[in-house]
């Protein structure tokens, strides 16, 4: 059985880094992009990048370019999401999800993690 | 390429059958068979229903089904259920290779 397993909820300061992890199992995580979507507080969903484990070959959104960086460990089938500083509007559920390439669509979901930034 | 647009808001009876759009350009939806649609319950995970504009995933009901023309992608559900309120999110791979979500449209099951 597939299964996207995200690491648990955070609260954090603006300022402080994060990094939140995607574990993966029931598939070799070396053939399939993971994603990253970004859900802020009832709004719509936001892609965020994509990486590929076999290579860590990553594409990212212009509008999340060089505000976060995802990361693939290939040893324990993770893929991470992470900020060097956080922002109170980088608050929201993030979630993995797995891409079918080719095909361009993600058809199974991390649970998502909720970031929460205040001070 | 910014959000692909989705009406805000769809409602429907029981029984009835109803029909949501997603428009977006000649660098997306326009471009490629890869539209995907997604539901959402409150609190839920998003859950595919629709891949490659038609492509019904196993255990997903055969009262969802999607189209496409031109730059405008649509999902119909027929036979509404009360269960089918929920917001419903499309998707496009685009020319830049990226994947765009649209801004989601929130169906009522009055």
């Amino acid at each position: 059985e597939v299964q996207l397993v995200q690491s648990g909820a955070e609260v954090k300061k603006p300022g402080e880094s994060l990094k939140i992890s995607c574990s993966v199992s029931g598939y070799r995580f070396t053939t399939y992009w993971i994603g990253w979507v970004r859900q802020l507080p009832g709004d719509r969903l936001e892609w965020m990048g994509i990486i590929y484990p076999d290579d860590s070959n990553t594409k990212y959104s212009q509008s999340f370019k060089g505000q976060v960086t995802i990361s693939a460990d290939r040893s324990n089938n993770t893929a991470s999401l992470q900020w060097s500083s956080l922002k109170a509007s980088d608050t929201a559920i993030y979630y993995c999800a797995r891409l079918v390439l080719g095909r361009y669509y993600f058809d199974y979901w991390g649970q998502g993690t909720l970031v929460t930034v205040s001070s | 390429h910014s959000a692909l647009t989705q009406p805000a808001s769809v409602s429907g009876s029981p029984g009835q059958s109803i029909t949501m759009s997603c428009t977006g350009t000649s660098s997306d939806v326009g471009s490629y068979n890869y539209v995907s649609w997604y539901q959402q319950h409150p609190g839920k995970v998003p859950k595919l229903i629709i891949s490659s504009v038609t492509n019904r995933p196993s255990g997903v009901s055969n009262r969802f089904s999607g189209s496409k023309s031109g730059n405008t992608a649509s999902l119909t559900i027929s036979g509404l259920q009360a269960d089918d309120e929920a917001f419903y999110y499309c998707a496009s791979y685009t020319t830049n290779s990226t994947l765009l979500f649209g801004g989601g449209t929130k169906l009522t099951v009055l």
